[in-house]
Order: structure tokens, then C-alpha cells, then sequence
């Protein structure tokens, strides 16, 4: 079964300061990968997604991500964070029609 | 075109009870998948429905739950004799052909269990 690690429970981070939230899975067979945002007592809102193409992949809110095949990673980025982008982070791979989910990272800004 | 709905957002039982929660998929889309969130963790699958079909349970704890996906009408995952244990945020998530990247969630139906 696939299994997706995020590593940092919580990261806290001033505000414009970059921010880059680590994911790793399990198995690169045929994976399709995602980065979800929630906010308290809110639904999954997608960032960004890759399917194929280029491993560079650009979300909303700035947001980008990187898919690297050989280290099984797709780490999120923002180069200059707001106190908005507070919340809960979530890395999900797809395969075989099911979700798999990380932990979550909980990403606090600090003013 | 209105998202996947859930209802309702929040819902609260005693032990012992029954809990129905509701999801309305996106329109056109006849794909549905169920999955659990207990607090400080990630969603875990549970259940993926066609209409009138169950395509894949594994996730589905084996007593108590059910999930149906009818003809016409909502999604249903129903709950039976309620524990404190099942207090969670329920997330529905709905796809046109079940193919990849196609999931689009809900809002999700929080339950507490009393």
C-alpha cells in the first residue's frame, strides 16, 4: 500500500520569509500527486496538482511544487509566506483510485 | 455549477445512535468516494461508490458502517450505534469518470459523539 510522510508536523515561519514543506511517498509506480490547504473547520482545498509533464508544477496563493522521481518527493514551496497562508497542509497521492494522505503540516506565519 | 455538497455540517449523537450523513456530488459526476479524518490526522479512505454500485469498500470498518450510492438522490454513510471512537470529520469527494486528479471534496459533515 502506498504510504505519503510528511515530516514536519508543525512549521512556524515569519512573515515574507520562504517556507518549503516536505512530502515523500512510498512508490512512484504510476502516482499522481496533490497538495490540499484547510483552514479550521473547513473542507480540502486544492493548491496543486501533478499528473505529468513538467515536474515543476505552479498552485494558486504562489504556491509551486517540484515532483523528483528518484527521491519519491514533492516538496511545497512559497518564496515569501502571508499571514494568510496560516493553516493546515496536506500531501495526498493517487493511485488506483484511492487517496492516500500525509499527516499534515501545520504552517503558522508569524507577523 | 455548485460544488459537492454535504449535509449536515455538523452533526452531534449520543452513543448509541445512528448517524446518516449526505453527499450530493458535483453535477455530472457519478463518482463517489467517502474518507475520515480523526483529529491530528490525514484523511483515510473509506469507500468508493458508482451509482447503485460499491466499487471498492477495503477502508470501511467492518460492523456499524454502510455507504450507499442510489440511483437518484445523495450519497448516504450511515453509521450505526454510534461510539465515541467514530467522532471525526466525514469528507465526501465526487469524480466525473473516476479517472486521475478528478476528485473534487466537500466541505465535510463533522460528527461528536456524546
Amino acid at each position: 500500500a502506498q504510504s505519503v510522510t510528511q515530516l514536519d508536523s508543525q512549521v512556524p515561519v515569519f512573515e515574507e520569509a520562504p517556507v518549503e514543506l516536505r512530502c515523500n511517498y512510498s512508490s512512484s509506480v504510476s502516482v499522481y500527486l496533490f497538495w490540499y490547504v484547510q483552514y479550521p473547520n473547513q473542507g480540502l482545498q486544492l493548491l496543486l496538482k501533478y499528473l505529468s509533464g513538467s515536474t515543476l508544477v505552479k498552485g494558486i496563493n504562489g504556491f509551486e511544487a517540484e515532483f523528483n522521481k528518484s527521491q519519491t518527493s514533492f516538496h511545497l514551496r512559497k518564496p515569501s509566506v502571508h499571514i494568510s497562508d496560516t493553516a493546515e497542509y496536506f500531501c495526498a497521492v493517487e493511485t488506483g483510485n484511492q487517496f492516500y494522505f500525509g499527516t499534515g503540516t501545520s504552517l503558522t506565519v508569524i507577523p | 455549477n455548485a460544488g459537492v455538497m454535504q449535509n449536515p455540517r455538523h452533526l452531534v449523537r449520543r452513543r448509541g445512535q445512528e448517524a446518516r450523513l449526505r453527499c450530493s456530488p458535483m453535477k455530472g459526476h457519478s463518482h463517489v468516494y467517502w474518507y475520515r479524518q480523526l483529529p491530528e490526522e490525514g484523511l483515510k479512505f473509506m469507500v468508493y461508490l458508482q451509482k447503485e454500485n460499491i466499487i471498492d469498500e477495503s477502508g470501511m470498518p467492518k460492523e456499524r458502517f454502510s455507504a450507499e450510492f442510489p440511483k437518484e438522490g445523495p450519497s448516504i454513510l450511515r453509521i450505526q450505534q454510534v461510539v465515541r471512537g467514530d467522532s471525526a470529520a466525514y469528507f465526501c469527494a465526487s469524480s466525473p469518470r473516476g479517472g486521475p486528479g478528478e476528485q473534487y471534496f466537500g466541505p465535510g459533515t463533522r460528527l461528536t459523539v456524546t
